[in-house]
């Protein structure tokens, strides 16, 4: 079975450009949770769609926003782009929106998308 | 939010059992503990997830005492390959899933 994929898998971009990240969950799983890891860092949750709605959202300036597709794909779009968001950015999906209370919800990682803004 | 200590680096040698200990002194009733190894430029992988006592899996076991003030991570006769970063995850809840700064395990031959 197909894990997470996550697309580009490296991006180059200049200060001020947007950029677009896309995500595919695994098959049947219903939530995809965005991530930024600085190096060094641990990941820096930024997002999390559920059954195509926003559930949680972590502290992040507005130039970031996603959305979720009817196929439960994901887009993370970032705007006017800043030397400070070069980064790994993660997506996790999940069968089960982790404020489910159903116990046990493990996030499946992709292997992220490195992004560089010079 | 459901904040998490754990130690910055631990080296251990291959064969040996690890053991790696995370507080979580402000857990909340509903919240469960999560452990998940990250390898350089992979993203992050599920181990074991518990609430109280003990759970056991293929590949570790994960200790609660009963004031879930903290939890142990054991790693039974770790590897080379076992070389990676630890996280110790608390809730979710506030909305939020945090990762701390992880454990850097370095097994050494």
């Amino acid at each position: 079975d197909a894990g997470v994929t996550q697309s580009p898998t490296h991006l180059i971009k200049t200060r001020g450009q947007q950029v677009t990240l896309r995500c595919s969950p695994i098959s049947g799983h219903k939530s995809v949770s965005w991530y930024q890891q600085v190096l060094g860092q641990g990941p820096q949750f930024i997002f999390q769609y559920y059954e195509k709605e926003e559930r949680g959202r972590g502290n992040f300036p507005d130039r970031f926003s996603a959305r979720q597709f009817p196929n439960y794909s994901s887009e993370l779009n970032v705007n006017a782009l800043l030397l400070g968001d070069s980064a790994l950015y993660l997506c996790a999906s999940s069968s089960l929106s982790v404020w489910s209370g159903a116990g046990r919800v493990e996030q499946f990682f992709g292997p992220g998308t490195r992004l560089t803004v010079l | 939010l459901a904040k998490t200590t754990q130690p910055i680096s631990m080296d251990s040698y291959e064969g040996q059992e690890v053991n790696i200990t995370c507080s979580h002194n402000n857990i909340a009733t509903n919240d469960y503990i999560t452990w998940y190894q990250q390898f350089p430029s992979q993203g992050p992988r599920f181990i074991i997830q518990g609430y109280k006592t003990k759970v056991t899996n293929e590949v570790a076991s994960l200790f609660i005492p009963a004031d879930r003030k903290s939890s142990t991570l054991s790693l039974p006769r770790v590897s080379l390959s076992d070389t990676a970063v630890y996280y110790c995850l608390v809730g979710p809840r506030d909305d939020k899933i945090i990762f701390g700064k992880g454990t850097r395990l370095h097994i050494l031959p």
